[in-house]
């Protein structure tokens, strides 16, 4: 399966700021990237799909604005938080098709964002 | 779209025991079923998967079958022990190639007492 890196593994700020997640893809080339939220105790529930080169497809309800991801190479793509709140604080994850000779999805080791 | 229900929340088995969670999809176009295993804090892990061509397949301890015409899977794990606690995923995925995008059910938090 695919190997995926996900930086930072938690992080604390303060309400009003700006928060930048990575997510890399360290042994393929990946065209399309899933940003997961998951709140304590709930389901992975899909926010957008990441797409190199072109636009996000955000789920209904998502804010694009909010959530804003960049996914300019092959290798990377990233989710800001921009202007957080506290509501904001859950467990974001990312995830990666397996590659071409697998169906699964291997995922990040997820971003705990705390927002005070 | 899709929409996945998994049953129980909870389940609570003593260790040795079997555990048996239940998952229905509605989609009749999904083909593909995998299991995740998520401990507290950490990612989700694939332990297991099916396909639609497929109505049964074993891991080990762990099994998982599937009925096309109920629209039903169950992940089976036999003989429990104390690090198989964590909350279980099902989901459902339609596609091809590696695009797959899978809709998750709620999640089973399973704890095996030793």
């Amino acid at each position: 399966g695919a190997v995926v890196s996900q930086h930072p593994s938690w992080v604390i700020c303060k309400s009003g700021t700006s928060v930048k997640i990575e997510c890399r893809s360290l042994d393929f080339q990946a065209t399309t990237m899933f940003w997961y939220r998951q709140f304590p105790k709930q389901s992975l529930m899909l926010m957008a799909t990441s797409n190199e080169g072109s636009k996000a497809t955000y789920e209904q309800g998502v804010e694009k604005d909010k959530f804003l991801i960049n996914h300019a190479s092959l290798t990377l793509s990233t989710l800001t938080v921009t202007s957080a709140h506290p509501e904001d604080s859950s467990f974001y994850i990312c995830s990666l098709p397996g590659g071409a000779s697998n169906y699964g999805y291997t995922f990040g080791s997820g971003t705990r964002l705390t927002v005070v | 779209g899709e929409n996945v229900e998994q049953h129980p929340s909870t389940l609570s088995v003593q260790e040795g025991d079997s555990a048996v969670i239940k998952c229905t999809y509605s989609d009749s176009a999904s083909n593909y079923f995998p299991w995740y295993k998520q401990e507290l804090g950490k990612r989700p892990q694939l332990i297991i998967d099916i396909r639609s061509n497929v109505g049964e397949k074993k891991d080990q301890r762990i099994a998982v079958t599937l009925n096309k015409t109920a629209k039903h899977f169950s992940l089976h794990i036999t003989e429990t022990q104390p690090e198989d606690s964590a909350v279980y995923f099902c989901a459902a995925s339609k596609g091809s190639g590696g695009s797959y995008i899978p809709t998750f059910g709620r999640g089973t938090s399973l704890i095996v007492h030793p």
